[in-house]
């Protein structure tokens, strides 16, 4: 089966432009995932889709960061305006269905550079 | 806030030798692990998995160990090869969260 495709792989800014990154889950994958990873970190999730609704964006910065995922299969992340500390891999994953036991299967992210 | 977290930054094997790889968590509600390899310019891949209702649960060359007592878990790689170099991570959920936390990672290298 194909896996999770993300775009672009790579992505460089200046601080307050606007950057948007695109994910095309597995196939019928009811979950989704937004992980933002900082160099030496371990992912952070950042929100959580169950078909076209959102189960957890506790953790997203809302003031700047915004996602959908609109008739619940690509979804879009967007950066408006990046910062400095925005600098990091973008990773979506998604998942067959809601569950912890489900495994999340990750596409190979898209790493953004903010000049 | 409460998280996971690993001892070892990094950890250099001979090819053919066992890796063991560990982990500490703090927060004591934490009842399922899953253990993560993320190899270079690629996402994290999904290896093996344990509740807390068990302590050791083996895979395919690896097995994976849980001391809830003292809150440890490792990810024991048997006839390590240098296809398994890679960063390694743990993550938890909590009882009846569906929040994945990741800890740090760990690097492993492999001589060949």
């Amino acid at each position: 089966e194909a896996g999770v495709a993300q775009s672009p792989r790579y992505k460089i800014i200046e601080k307050r432009q606007s950057v948007a990154f695109w994910c095309n889950p597995i196939s019928g994958h009811a979950t989704l995932y937004w992980y933002q990873q900082i160099l030496g970190q371990g992912p952070k999730l950042l929100i959580q889709f169950q078909n076209n609704g959102v189960v957890d964006d506790s953790q997203l910065p809302k003031d700047r960061f915004s996602a959908e995922r609109l008739k619940g299969v690509d979804s879009t992340l967007k950066i408006q305006p990046a910062k400095l500390e925005d600098s990091a891999v973008y990773l979506c994953a998604s998942s067959l269905s809601f569950g912890r036991e489900q495994p999340q299967h990750f596409g190979d992210g898209t790493r953004l550079s903010i000049l | 806030g409460e998280s996971v977290g690993l001892h070892l930054p990094t950890l250099s094997v001979q090819e053919g030798d066992n890796s063991i790889i560990n982990c500490a968590y703090s927060n004591s509600a934490s009842d399922y692990f899953i253990w993560y390899k993320q190899e270079s310019g690629k996402g994290p891949q999904f290896i093996i998995d344990i509740r807390s209702n068990m302590d050791k649960r083996q895979g395919q060359r690896v097995t994976v160990l849980l001391n809830k007592t003292v809150k440890h878990l490792s990810l024991q790689i048997a006839a390590t090869q240098p296809g398994d170099s890679a960063v390694y991570f743990c993550a938890e959920n909590e009882t009846g969260g569906f929040k994945t936390i990741f800890g740090a990672g760990t690097r492993l290298f492999v001589k060949a």
